[in-house]
């Protein structure tokens, strides 16, 4: 049973570009969730998509968006990019039906120079 | 707004201790806690999550137990060895569980052989 599965595993951009970054969730869940983790840090919640509609928002600024597709595979694009974007964005998985544990993915590595 | 805590930050033990981490929330309007545990640079590998029905669980070497009313949960690693060296993080979902997970920073934990 495959897990949830992130997309790419590291990534170097320059500030101002733009980034989409890509998660499969694991078999079975209907709901992605998407976090930030800097370095020493635990991981900040960015948003969660649940029907192909972001649920709820944590304290991230617009240029942080997502799409959620029929198949529950999502995205989360980030625009605009600032040095401070530069962490572990990490993608995890749940179901209502399965009382909200989560399931993380391996996560991707993103650095902007 | 939910704040996780936990205590101690880093700890460094000769193998085969028995240890405990800690972990405080601010509002006990929990729906679970998970525990997590995260190799460096890697995604998140769920240990243990517990209902907020429950008092603990155990999965071989490990028991957490939550405390609801006081806003604690502890992770007991049994027997401990140079595998378990990781970063353990614990995490809750606020208010009905639907929500974003609210993270501690995390308990840095090295196993000496």
């Amino acid at each position: 049973d495959a897990g949830v599965t992130q997309s790419p595993t590291h990534l170097i951009k320059t500030r101002g570009q733009q980034v989409t970054l890509r998660c499969s969730p694991k078999s079975g869940h209907d709901t992605v969730s998407w976090y930030q983790q800097a370095l020493g840090q635990g991981p900040q919640f960015i948003f969660q998509y649940y029907e192909e509609e972001e649920r709820q928002r944590g304290n991230f600024p617009d240029r942080f968006s997502g799409h959620q597709f029929p198949n529950y595979s999502s995205e989360l694009n980030v625009n605009a990019l600032l040095l401070g974007d530069s962490a572990l964005y990490l993608c995890a998985s749940s179901s209502v039906r399965q009382n909200y544990g989560y399931t993380f993915g391996s996560g991707t590595r993103l650095t902007v120079v | 707004k939910q704040e996780v805590t936990q205590i101690p930050a880093a700890l460094s033990v000769p193998e085969g201790e028995n240890l405990v981490l800690n972990c405080s929330f601010t509002d006990s309007a929990i729906y679970n806690l998970q525990w997590f545990r995260q190799d460096p640079g890697k995604g998140l590998t769920s240990l243990l999550l517990i209902q907020s029905s429950q008092r603990e669980q155990t999965s071989g070497r490990l028991n957490a137990s939550l405390d609801k009313s006081s806003g604690r949960s502890t992770l007991y690693i049994a027997a401990s060895q140079p595998g378990d060296s990781a970063t353990y993080l614990c995490a809750v979902p606020p208010g009905g569980g639907a929500d974003g997970l609210t993270f501690g920073k995390g308990t840095h934990l090295i196993i000496q052989p």
